[in-house]
């Protein structure tokens, strides 16, 4: 069975251009999550989706961010305009329904972004 | 606010040797603390789960404790092999059901 697949795997763009990522959760988890690590900090929550229905979206940084997963299944994060401070690894983790409470979260290899 | 540390931030051993690494957190309040390992342009992979209610588990050579209330974890690695050579992330589930990481700790282990 494939796990959580993000894509693509690296991103080059110019500041003010936009960039949009991919993640495909495992078959059947309801709950998908992005996370982000920028240079030097850690890894930190954006928002999480419960099907197709935002959660919660308290760690998306600005409104340059934009996160949706039409139909429950795979979801996207679009940054627009991207900025440099937007540079980092985003990370994609799904889970079933409490599986964050019992460790089964699964995540994908991450998508950099490098924003010049 | 939860906030999560890891020292040290790097560590270097030669092969077969024991170490531990450390984690620490501000707030007790924790559904459960993980232990991650991320190898280079990789995802995370869960090594090690302690619920709040639990004091350690185990996994192999490794071992994990949870001090809830002193707000502190280890992750004991015993016969250290290059093959454990990875980034070591530890992360508290706190009542919001986030995962909040602490900044790693960056193992290599020489032959």
């Amino acid at each position: 069975e494939a796990g959580v697949t993000q894509f693509p795997s690296h991103s080059v763009i110019e500041k003010g251009q936009t960039v949009t990522l991919r993640c495909d959760p495992i078959s059947g988890h309801d709950n998908l999550y992005w996370y982000r690590r920028v240079m030097g900090k850690e890894i930190k929550f954006l928002l999480h989706f419960v099907k197709e229905s935002k959660q919660d979206e308290s760690g998306m940084p600005n409104n340059r961010f934009l996160a949706e997963r039409t139909g429950g299944t795979y979801s996207t994060l679009k940054v627009q305009p991207a900025e440099l401070e937007d540079s980092g690894v985003y990370f994609c983790a799904s889970s079933v329904s409490g599986g964050i409470l019992t460790g089964e979260l699964f995540f994908g290899e991450g998508s950099r972004l490098t924003v010049l | 606010k939860q906030e999560v540390t890891q020292i040290p931030a790097a560590l270097s051993v030669p092969e077969g040797e024991n170490l531990v690494l450390n984690c620490s957190f501000t707030d007790s309040a924790i559904y459960n603390l993980q232990w991650f390992r991320q190898d280079p342009g990789k995802g995370l992979t869960s090594l090690l789960l302690i619920q709040s209610s639990q004091r350690e588990q185990t996994s192999g050579r490794l071992n994990a404790s949870l001090d809830k209330s002193s707000g502190r974890s280890t992750l004991y690695i015993a016969a250290s092999q290059p093959g454990d050579s990875a980034t070591y992330l530890c992360a508290v589930t706190g009542n919001t059901g986030k995962l909040i990481f602490g900044q790693g700790t960056t193992l290599q282990v020489k032959p």
